[in-house]
């Protein structure tokens, strides 16, 4: 079965960088996107980007270009997110979701999530 | 910038039916957002429930069925049951490969 797994829980301090990553398995890896989620405590659900680890094209939201880097390594099927230098906002609950479907429009399966604090 | 749109919060008897919508801030949704609907509890990742506007996923059970009504997509459930408590979010596609989520309804079942 489909499964993405992700790293552990972070803790970090402001302006420190982070990298998290999610590693997908039982299905070709090259072949779907991949998108990551965030959900700041007690709050929604937002769509932060995409990659396609084919060929690394990536696309993200708005509101979040620029503020966090979206990448995959194919050799180890694993997707990163990562931050050159955090703030407290963005401490949060992040997922990664694979997208589905021919249309590659709906996430199918999800990554069980990675906390990330941020706190001085 | 354009907003997708949810009930806040909603309640349901046991055994009722009831209907989320998900809506844009600024015109009409279609099939052409294809629409996307995701289950939430507490402390628990989201699962995936219906895609492009009707289509149930594996394994989700026949009584939540999607669909547009109107000028919004919608999300039915039928005959809930005390574990649909949760919270629901769509997803609209928005174009260039940029999907957005909406805000979240928080269902109540009592």
């Amino acid at each position: 079965e489909v499964q993405l797994v992700q790293s552990g829980a972070e803790v970090k301090k402001p302006g420190e960088s982070l990298k998290i990553s999610c590693k997908g398995s039982e299905y070709s890896f090259t072949s779907y996107w991949i998108g990551w989620v965030r959900q700041m405590p007690g709050k929604g659900l937002e769509w932060m980007g995409i990659i396609y680890p084919g060929d690394s094209d990536t696309r993200y939201s708005p509101s979040f270009q620029g503020q966090v880097t979206i990448s995959a390594d194919k050799s180890f099927s694993t997707a990163y997110l990562q931050w050159s230098s955090l703030k407290a906002s963005d401490t949060a609950m992040y997922y990664c979701a694979r997208l589905g479907g021919s249309e590659a429009r709906h996430f199918d399966y999800w990554g069980q999530g990675t906390l990330v604090t941020v706190s001085s | 910038q354009t907003v997708v749109t949810q009930e806040p919060s909603f309640s349901v008897s046991p055994g009722g039916t009831v209907t989320l919508t998900c809506g844009l801030s600024s015109g009409s949704v279609s099939t052409t957002y294809y629409p996307s609907w995701y289950q939430q509890t507490p402390g628990q990742a989201p699962r995936t429930l219906i895609y492009s506007t009707n289509t149930r996923s594996s394994g989700v059970p026949d009584r939540f069925s999607g669909s547009i009504l109107g000028n919004k997509a919608a999300l039915t459930i039928t005959g809930a049951q005390a574990d649909d408590e949760s919270a629901y979010y769509c997803v609209l596609y928005m174009g260039s490969g940029i999907s957005m989520f909406g805000g979240g309804t928080k269902l109540t079942v009592l």
